[in-house]
């Protein structure tokens, strides 16, 4: 158990409305992940943090931004939600490794079921 | 075509049967690779590591053959405990620990 959870767990929105989900880590992991589950396309990151402040785009970025103001929280927010971003979220962790380097290991949360009508 | 492919299934497998896996990657500078398990509507959950001298832990075994750029797992005899989607995941920059991760290969197992 990795001791991350998110918020909220399901959540049904309105097309244009803002969302945000939050991910919160209780073991002071410096790497925070952001990605999405869709149907035929497997897990896709869509931001990443290496540090409290510190955040980088994944490949699919597009209409979503994060912000990382405490090493265990990780907000990933969706400024104006669309039906394409009706997907399953879920939010990891990376350990880290010797000399501040993340290993590649990495453990999920719960993930956010998001409904976008 | 994608950075990391898997045969999606399914694998429908009796009871007792052993069963491999397979995944393919692109980019020759991977480095790091895993198997995940995923049950339905839940987190993805390690598996575990795969090295080029292989693994094993207990009925599960992992290769990888970097030359032909695959990964694999065998599963031997397989318990209904076991259906699930595995997924095949592939590290390319250790310093941030991103990866890309198959589409998944979902497998029952039945009585």
């Amino acid at each position: 158990d990795a001791g991350i959870t998110q918020s909220p767990r399901h959540k049904v929105t309105e097309t244009g409305t803002p969302v945000t989900l939050r991910c919160h880590q209780t073991e002071n992991h410096r790497y925070m992940y952001w990605y999405r589950q869709d149907p035929g396309h497997g897990l896709r990151l869509i931001h990443y943090s290496y540090g409290v402040k510190d955040t980088d785009k994944g490949e699919v970025s597009d209409g979503y931004s994060v912000s990382r103001s405490k090493t265990e929280d990780f907000l990933l927010t969706l400024e104006s939600a669309t039906s394409s971003q009706t997907s399953v979220y879920f939010c990891a962790i990376s350990e880290i490794g010797q000399r501040g380097r993340s290993t590649d290991t990495q453990y999920f949360g719960p993930g956010t079921r998001l409904t976008v009508l | 075509r994608k950075e990391v492919e898997q045969d999606p299934g399914p694998f429908n497998v009796p009871e007792g049967a052993t069963v491999a896996f397979n995944c393919t990657y692109s980019n020759s500078a991977s480095q790091s690779f895993f198997w995940y398990r995923q049950d339905c509507r839940k987190e993805p959950k390690l598996l575990m590591s795969v090295y080029s001298s292989g693994n094993e832990d207990g009925r599960f075994t992992a290769q990888l053959n970097r030359a032909s750029q695959y990964i694999s797992l065998l599963i031997r005899d397989s318990k209904l405990s076991d259906s699930a989607t595995y997924l095949c995941v592939v590290s390319y920059n250790t310093n941030a620990g991103k990866s890309t991760f198959g589409d998944g290969t979902t497998l029952t197992v039945k009585p």
